[in-house]
């Protein structure tokens, strides 16, 4: 099983760009995520989405949006890059309804706004 | 939302005992704790969850006091291949069955020769 799979894996851009990360899980997880981790910092969360067909803010979600495109996909779009988003960029999975938490992730996307 | 507070960094040599201690005051009844390592530019891999008294996989021991406020992960004999970030989560469990977690700054731990 491939797990977590993140395109791109890296990603370079202009500020006022706009671009998709892409993520999709194999794993057969209702609740997919999205975390951003600047250099020497801890994971932030930007959105998460319990099942399919629903989405909910996180820590920071200003500048993005999501949608859940089927139970395996989960995008996250930047429609207009800031060099503070600068990051790199992880996507998860996990179980929904097991109080177990455990979450599985995706090897990043490192984004660099100009 | 449940918070924690770990130390920032730790120092160790191979072959000892590392203790994490992390405190979750605000912890709630339905909460587990669970502890992830990343290496860098990895995500963050599992390590072991609790929900009290005492967990112990093939890698890691956690250890929950009754009042649950505090847990501590403790790493036997560690090797310089366990230089890394530990980060001490506890989840919140939403109405609609999800799990939302939110990650601290971690400690980051380095292994000696």
């Amino acid at each position: 099983n491939a797990g977590v799979t993140q395109t791109p894996k890296f990603q370079v851009l202009k500020t006022g760009q706009s671009m998709t990360l892409q993520c999709a899980q194999d794993m057969n997880h209702n609740s997919m995520y999205w975390y951003r981790q600047d250099p020497g910092m801890g994971l932030r969360l930007i959105y998460y989405s319990a099942s399919e067909g629903t989405t909910d803010k996180g820590e920071v979600p200003n500048g993005y949006n999501v949608s859940r495109l089927n139970k395996r996909e989960f995008s996250l779009r930047l429609e207009s890059a800031a060099p503070s988003q600068t990051s790199v960029y992880f996507c998860a999975s996990s179980e929904t309804g097991v109080p177990t938490g455990e979450l599985f992730f995706g090897e990043g996307s490192r984004l660099t706004v100009l | 939302l449940a918070k924690t507070t770990q130390p920032i960094s730790m120092d160790s040599y191979e072959g000892q005992e590392v203790n994490i201690t992390c405190s979750h005051n605000n912890i709630a009844t339905n909460d587990y704790i669970t502890w992830y390592q990343q290496f860098p530019s990895q995500g963050p891999r599992f390590i072991i969850q609790g929900y009290k008294t005492k967990v112990t996989n093939e890698v890691a021991s956690l250890f929950i006091p009754a009042d649950r406020k505090s847990s501590t992960l403790s790493l036997p004999r560690v090797s310089l291949s366990d230089t890394a970030v530990y980060y001490c989560l506890v989840g919140d469990l939403l109405m609609d069955s999800s799990y939302k977690l939110i990650f601290g700054s971690g400690t980051r731990l380095l292994v000696r020769p």
